[in-house]
């Protein structure tokens, strides 16, 4: 899996949109970006998914540069629940059962009240 | 409610023990994984399992001994429990027809002292 770059952590005001940078400059042309979220004492959640195109869901939203060398992944009103360290992944697209995550050191994301 | 369960969530032993955590998901998935997490919060896959069939053994040492009774439990045998083993172990499962979303349980907290 090619290896992602991320700042140790960021913080943003409760109800301001938080953006969270991820750099991926040695990504395969079929290598998606992934992203989980880990909450203090509970399980990697999953947020979002793409390839190319912006994508947006009902947690976040993700943006990924033309060339696919970088990502921001955006909260768009952040709360004091997404408090958490945010982990940017990227790997291919279906593999099977061998579809294992590999987890960096991810961003911590505070947000302040 | 559908999720991924694990018992205990928390489990202190002696060395040289021989402990077991228990993983189910309801979710109809047909692949489980386990992670580990120390204490540095690395998160890094162990097992996966798809249908009951041992797929990914990331060089885990052969005192830890996944079992998979059906599609819907993958279960974590440790022998001689060492003092190394002590950190938070995470069972995850998704569907290997997917783009792989992963489901996380919530962790076992394993102390060895």
């Amino acid at each position: 899996d090619a290896k992602t770059t991320q700042p140790p952590s960021m913080d943003c005001a409760e109800g301001r949109a938080a953006n969270l940078p991820c750099n991926h400059s040695t990504i395969s042309g079929n290598e998606y970006v992934y992203w989980y979220r880990q909450i203090h004492s509970q399980g990697p959640q999953y947020i979002i998914h793409g390839l190319k195109n912006n994508e947006t869901n009902e947690m976040a939203s993700l943006i990924i540069t033309e060339d696919r060398k970088s990502s921001t992944l955006i909260l768009p009103h952040a709360t004091l629940r997404d408090t958490a360290v945010y982990y940017c992944i990227v790997r291919p697209p279906y593999t099977g059962a061998n579809s294992k995550l590999t987890f960096g050191k991810g961003i911590t994301l505070s947000v302040r009240p | 409610d559908t999720a991924v369960s694990q018992t205990p969530k928390y489990l202190v032993t002696q060395m040289g023990n021989d402990k077991s955590i228990k993983c189910e998901q309801n979710l109809g998935h047909d692949t489980m994984y386990w992670y580990k997490q120390d204490s540095k919060k690395f998160l890094k896959i162990m097992f996966s399992y798809n249908n009951k069939e041992l797929i990914i053994n990331e060089t885990v040492p052969n005192r830890f001994s996944p079992k998979s009774p059906d599609k819907a439990h993958l279960n974590l045998h440790i022998n001689s429990l060492e003092l190394g083993d002590s950190a938070v172990y995470f069972c995850a499962s998704s569907h290997s027809g997917s783009y792989n979303e992963q489901f996380f349980g919530p962790g076992t907290r394993l102390t060895v002292l």
